[in-house]
């Protein structure tokens, strides 16, 4: 079991938005201001699509926004497009000793 | 471009070792931290090891201590993951990748494609 909560599946059509949770604690998600978000196509490596809760890495469109409350973190993908539907897994600082910890992962299915 | 290829994973029996590298281009590997991590099949990511710019400061996940080495040579552009003893739990796509940042931590920006380990009799 993940240390991070995530819906196993999530979809939406063309155009619409979604937005993906990602559940932990007060010692991971909760505690710091680190949350990453990563899209990951089958065969190809992860890519980072969202670091810090909200800030994208040069190239990655606004179509893809981050939000934090609490324990609770989410990314919300808007104007679906078919390339969208891949893997996204959340990730969290966690302390020096844990250092990260991941979530299990949520399969998008653009319709 | 920033490219990280990993390599040597295969089938081994459980107590074996095996050992996996990740070689790194399109940047200096001396100037970042770096990381293995890894996937089981059907379950989440999970953090293995982390070693510092230098090779001086290493650090595992508790389920690997004493079992995996994580090392680098930074002369040959490479990271590497010698693992022993290794059990039917550690069978996993295993990815090297490195930080957004050279020192504190936001995200892994750039990852392998990863290297399957299967541990199975």
């Amino acid at each position: 079991q993940s240390a991070l909560t995530q819906p196993r599946s999530v979809s939406g059509s063309p155009g619409q938005s979604v937005t993906i949770s990602c559940t932990g604690t007060s010692s991971n998600v909760g505690g710091y201001n680190y949350v990453s978000w990563y899209q990951h196509h089958p065969g190809k490596a992860p890519k980072l699509i969202i670091y810090d809760v909200n800030k994208r890495p040069s190239g990655v469109p606004d179509r893809f926004s981050g939000s934090k409350s609490g324990n609770a973190a989410s990314l919300t993908i808007s104007g679906l497009q078919a390339d969208d539907e891949a893997d996204y897994f959340c990730c969290s600082y966690a302390g020096s000793y844990t250092f990260v910890v991941f979530g299990g992962g949520t399969e998008l299915t653009v319709l | 471009e920033v490219q990280l290829v990993d390599s040597g994973g295969g089938l081994v029996q459980p107590g074996g070792s095996l050992s996996l590298s990740c070689a790194a281009s399109g940047f200096t590997l001396s100037g970042y931290w770096m990381s293995w991590v890894r996937q089981a099949p059907g379950k989440g990511l999970e953090w293995v090891a982390n070693i510092n710019h230098e090779g001086s400061e290493k650090y595992y996940v508790d389920s690997v201590k004493g079992r995996f080495t994580i090392s680098r040579d930074n002369s040959k552009n490479s990271l590497y993951l010698q693992m022993n003893t290794l059990r039917v739990e550690d069978t996993a796509v295993y990815y090297c990748a490195r930080p957004l940042y050279s020192s504190g931590w936001a995200g892994f920006e750039y990852w392998g494609l990863g290297t399957l380990v299967t541990v199975s009799s």
